[in-house]
């Protein structure tokens, strides 16, 4: 299997700080690589896929880079409801697999 | 709009069955790759199962050989069948669409499963 590492597993910011979460595959997974916003109580959400797509209604300030093995979740100015858990995942093979998610928290 | 419910969570103790549903809304099941993905309390994302749209399924290995796949067009809804249950099964399901195999687009709000004497 695939494993998916993040990093930090957490982290404290303020409003309008920009922040990047780092995934790092076990193994190569080219570009099969998405991000996902877990809300307390809530389904994740899809925010990124294949490294950099952002998907439709996402705002802007969400942008996701990477290749082979590392990749990162960048989030250029904070928002009140940005406030959650993050999740990478990896779909070259099965079983597809999640990062252990990274929690954002407020300052 | 795409819409996903999830029923048929609730306790049961270890070595019992239970069916999931996910009703579909705004799409037809067997258009999109069909995906179950589970989450213990407090814990991170575990992918289950998929469904193609050409009816070929993968299981996790934790799950491989209990759990099986449907799906009913008239109802126009998935099912996961659970045999067997283990208290590490416990968690709260999510069924998934998504127009590929690789990303899980539509989520619908999950339905807790726990499994308990």
């Amino acid at each position: 299997d695939i494993q998916m590492t993040q990093s930090p597993s957490s982290v404290s910011a303020s409003v309008g700080d920009r922040v990047t979460i780092t995934c790092r595959a076990s193994q190569d997974i080219s570009s099969r690589l998405a991000w996902y916003q877990q809300r307390p109580g809530k389904a994740p959400k899809l925010l990124i896929y294949s490294v950099s797509s952002l998907v439709s209604g996402v705002p802007s300030r969400f942008s996701g880079s990477g290749s082979g093995t590392d990749f990162t979740l960048t989030i250029s100015s904070l928002q009140p409801e940005d406030f959650a858990t993050y999740y990478c995942q990896q779909a070259t093979s099965f079983p597809r697999t999640f990062g252990q998610g990274t929690k954002l928290e407020i300052k | 709009e795409v819409q996903l419910v999830e029923t048929g969570g609730g306790l049961i103790q270890p070595g019992g069955s239970l069916r999931l549903s996910c009703a579909a809304s705004g799409f037809t099941v067997s258009s999109k790759y069909m995906t179950w993905v589970r989450q213990a309390p407090g814990k991170g994302l575990e992918w289950v199962s998929i469904i193609y749209t050409g009816g070929s399924t993968y299981f996790a290995d934790s799950v491989k050989g209990r759990f099986t796949l449907s799906r009913d067009y008239s109802k126009n809804t998935l099912f996961l069948q659970m045999n067997s249950l283990r208290a590490e099964d416990t968690a709260v399901y999510y069924c998934v669409g998504a127009p590929n195999e690789y990303f899980f687009d539509d989520w619908g709000q999950g339905t807790l499963v726990t499994v308990s004497s």
